[in-house]
Formats: C-alpha cells, structure tokens, sequence
C-alpha cells in the first residue's frame, strides 16, 4: 500500500532561518502530493499541492517539488516567521487507491 | 462557499453515553471522510464515503462506532456506548474528486468522561 515518511519533529528555528521538512512516499501510479498545515486549535488546510513528476508547489513563501526519482515532496521556506508555527502533513493522493495517505506531521516552532 | 461545517464544535459527555457527531460537506464534492486526532496516535482516517457509499471503514476502531451518509449534503458519526479513550478531536473532510485537495471541517472535540 502506500505510505508516507516524514521527519520527526519538533523543529525548533529562530526567526528568518530556512526550513526543510523532509517528506518520501511510496506510492503505486502517479500520485498527487500535498502539504498541509495544522495551526493550533483548527483543521488542516492546504498549504501547497503538484499533481506530476517535477511539478513545483508553492504558497506563502513555502515550495516542494515533486521529485518521482526520488519520490519526495520535501517541503521549503527561505525565511520562516513565528506566525509559521504550526503542524506540516506531508499527503498523497492515488486514483487507484481513493484514500488520502498522510504523514505522521512534523511540529515546527519559530521563536523571535 | 461557507466550507466544510461540523457540529457540535464540543461535546463532552458521561461514558456509556451516545455521541453523534454532524458534517455538511462542501457543495459538489463527492468524497466524505472522518478522521481522529490524538496526541497519541496522530490523524487517523477512520471511514470515507464516495457519493454517499462507504469505500472503506476499516479504521473504525470497533462496533462501537458507526458512520452514514443519507444524502451528499450530510454525514453523520455515532459513538455508542461512549468510552473515555474516544475522547479526541474528529475531523470531517470533503474532496471534489481523487487528485484534488482535502477541506476540512474545524473539528468536533470530544471529552468523555
């Protein structure tokens, strides 16, 4: 079946250093990809998504690329602020298999 | 687009207790699915419907719960008899189709005592 592989948190960063979340997957077929963020006290909400290989993800400063050689989505941002702290869900999506397979999620903390 | 709407947003309640947890997904989308989230266990997906027809429950975690979809605008999760180790937060999630993108609903958080 299909799995998805995250780091383990929680990542800790001062404010304006790069973050890196990494994520891999095992997928059959050609899965879409997602990143989802949990802020505290609410549901998921989207963050970014690639539907094929090569595909760049981006919103509010984050990217990930959709990389079928090496079947990761690592997630990216040049410069986090404290307003970034939440919970990332690395996701993907199957046509042949309809379930959503998520990560276990990584907590990332951003002090001043 | 008023987005995936759950209710109630809390619930708390004596064990041996029935629970029924409510979710109108987005308009037009047809994939319904129920998640629990724990500090223990994470995000678990327990069932999800396609036009209204239950795909796959075998996350229910025991005869205790129970999940329906009457019609595409409603879904519903029923907990009966209650246990405190139900107590966590349940999310509803709605989807247009397999290659699009999960909408949550803010989640129903469930405290049995």
């Amino acid at each position: 079946g299909n799995s998805v592989t995250q780091m383990e948190g929680p990542v800790t960063l001062s404010e304006e250093a790069f973050l890196t979340i990494n994520c891999t997957y095992t997928a059959t077929g050609y899965p879409s990809l997602f990143w989802y963020v949990q802020y505290p006290g609410e549901g998921l909400q989207l963050l970014l998504k690639a539907t094929k290989a090569d595909d760049k993800g981006s919103n509010k400063g984050f990217e990930a690329t959709y990389r079928k050689e090496t079947t990761s989505f690592h997630l990216e941002k040049g410069s986090v602020q404290v307003s970034d702290s939440a919970v990332y869900f690395c996701a993907l999506s199957d046509q042949s298999y309809q379930k959503v397979t998520f990560g276990t999620g990584t907590k990332l903390q951003v002090i001043p | 687009d008023a987005g995936v709407i759950q209710s109630p947003r809390h619930e708390v309640t004596e064990m041996g207790q029935e629970v029924t947890l409510r979710c109108k997904p987005i308009s037009g989308h047809n994939s319904l699915f129920w998640y629990r989230q724990t500090m223990m266990r994470g995000l678990e997906l327990l069932i999800y419907f396609n036009n209204n027809v239950p795909i796959d429950d075998s996350g229910m975690p025991e005869d205790r719960f129970s999940a329906k979809m009457p019609n595409a605008s409603f879904s519903t999760l029923k907990i009966q008899p209650s246990e405190p180790r139900d107590s966590a937060v349940y999310f509803c999630a709605s989807r247009r189709g397999s290659a699009y993108e999960q909408y949550f609903g803010p989640g129903t958080r469930l405290t049995v005592t």
